[in-house]
């Protein structure tokens, strides 16, 4: 079974500041992907960055940038120079690349709050 | 962004009754998902559809059932509604081709069971 686990449910900075999200995962694929969503207080579930398993290299968007490490299955979001459009939920999630199959596996997701 | 749409996007409704939602895409996506979002526990996947008629269940699919006639549309039916179906409702669709390994999501429907 795919399981994704977000050990904190929430966290604040302050504005402009650099934080990290945290997230695991367990799967016994070697073909997947993981997924950083952000979720705004309208609801919209908006992808924020993608990472497939077999690029080494980490992904980055701009101010997000992931820190992949396979072997410990950690999928960690550095979100840099925080805006307090930044506030909202935010769920990682792990596809696994396998036809026929594809389902999204969602963590619990973590409420960041960006002060002022 | 896909052109998915929900309906309707709020309702309210008393223990026992049916309830139908929709989903409705432009993308012609071939996968289709109704996800409920409940505090603490993030979305779950009620069920899916991965072709015209094709459907499979999720980890939450007690008490719901789906329906897919055609491409476009996705029905999630609550048969007889009951107080922990509470919750927010996403559909979402994902292409299973040419490369794009993201699933994109509706805006949600609130649904509340009184």
């Amino acid at each position: 079974a795919q399981t994704v686990t977000q050990s904190q449910p929430e966290m604040s900075v302050q504005e402009a500041e650099t934080v990290t999200l945290s997230c695991t995962y367990d799967t016994s694929e070697n073909n997947y992907y993981l997924f950083w969503y952000k979720q705004p207080p309208s609801r919209q579930m908006i992808l924020v960055i993608r990472q497939e398993a077999y690029k080494q290299q980490n992904a980055t968007e701009n101010r997000f940038s992931v820190n992949f490490q396979k072997a410990a299955k950690s999928f960690s979001l550095k979100i840099s120079d925080s805006q307090l459009g930044d506030t909202a939920m935010y769920f990682c999630a792990l596809l696994r690349n396998q036809g026929g199959s594809e389902k999204l596996v969602f963590g619990k997701g973590m409420k960041l709050t960006v002060n002022p | 962004d896909a052109g998915i749409t929900q309906s309707p996007r709020h309702k309210v409704t008393e223990t026992g009754t049916p309830v139908t939602l929709r989903c409705h895409q432009t993308e012609n996506h071939r996968y289709m998902y109704w996800y409920r979002q409940d505090p603490g526990h993030g979305l779950r996947l009620i069920h899916y559809s991965y072709g015209v008629k094709d459907t499979d269940k999720g980890e939450v699919s007690d008490g719901y059932s789906v329906s897919r006639s055609k491409t476009e549309d996705f029905l999630l039916t609550l048969e007889s509604a009951t107080s922990s179906q509470t919750s927010v409702y996403f559909c979402a669709t994902y292409p299973g081709q040419g490369g794009i390994y993201e699933q994109y999501f509706g805006p949600g429907t609130r649904l509340t069971v009184t």
